[in-house]
């Protein structure tokens, strides 16, 4: 059974970093590429970043691009999200999601896991 | 980016009814659309990918369609598990999402 299991989140100052991970099981991670989708309080849901499997290439929503970093660790079957310079806007859950290939572009999400919730206030 | 547009935001209708939901795309797609469906304080749920592939395990009463710019996702008969929120996702490109269609009790 595939699952993806977020943890990380809190309440954090602005300007202020978390980090997310998300631990996968159930499936060969390293031949799937895993992505980051978040949801604000009421809100829809925005795609803000992603890495390929095997190749690990990463790419990143205009919205976070130069703030947040995504990397992988095949070995722990584990993807994080670095977040820096988190400003108000950031309150969301976050979402790990998995892509049904190896590739993050061309791709929809067929698992999720449950959701980290971050919240930014001073 | 590409918008995604859904219409309607909400829609009331009751156990039974048949639903269709649409989602515009401001630039053409061809078939890299994907339909979730989500709950309150759940995860989503993939429902198609193509525009109108079921994935399995979805009931046969969701069906989809469209292509380009313009798609459909219809609920043939609304059951008491379909009430919920269902989004649109364009993922030709970087994925974008539409703004949801909550399908609620009339």
């Amino acid at each position: 059974e595939v699952q993806l299991l977020e943890s990380g989140g809190g309440l954090v100052q602005p300007g202020g970093s978390l980090r997310l991970s998300c631990a996968a099981s159930g499936f060969t991670f390293s031949n799937y590429a895993i992505n980051w989708v978040r949801q604000a309080p009421g809100k829809g849901l925005e795609w803000v970043s992603g890495i390929g499997g095997s190749s690990g290439s990463t790419f990143y929503a205009d919205s976070v691009k130069g703030r947040f970093t995504i990397s992988r660790d095949n070995s722990k079957n584990t993807v994080y999200l670095q977040i820096n310079s988190l400003r108000a806007e950031d309150t969301a859950v976050y979402y790990c999601a998995k892509a049904d290939a190896s590739y993050v572009l061309r791709n929809y999400f067929d698992y999720w896991g449950q959701g980290t919730l971050v919240t930014v206030s001073s | 980016d590409i918008q995604m547009t859904q219409s309607p935001s909400t829609l009331s209708a009751s156990v039974g009814d048949r639903v269709t939901i649409t989602c515009r795309a401001s630039q053409n797609v061809n078939t890299w659309l994907a339909w979730y469906q989500q709950k309150p304080g759940k995860a989503p749920k993939l429902l198609m990918s193509q525009a109108s592939s079921l994935e399995s395990g979805v009931p046969s009463r969701f069906s989809g369609g469209g292509s380009g710019t313009e798609f459909t996702l219809t609920i043939s008969s609304l059951q008491p598990d379909d009430f919920a929120t269902y989004y649109c996702q364009q993922y030709i490109g970087f994925s974008t999402f539409g703004q949801g269609t909550k399908v609620e009790i009339k």
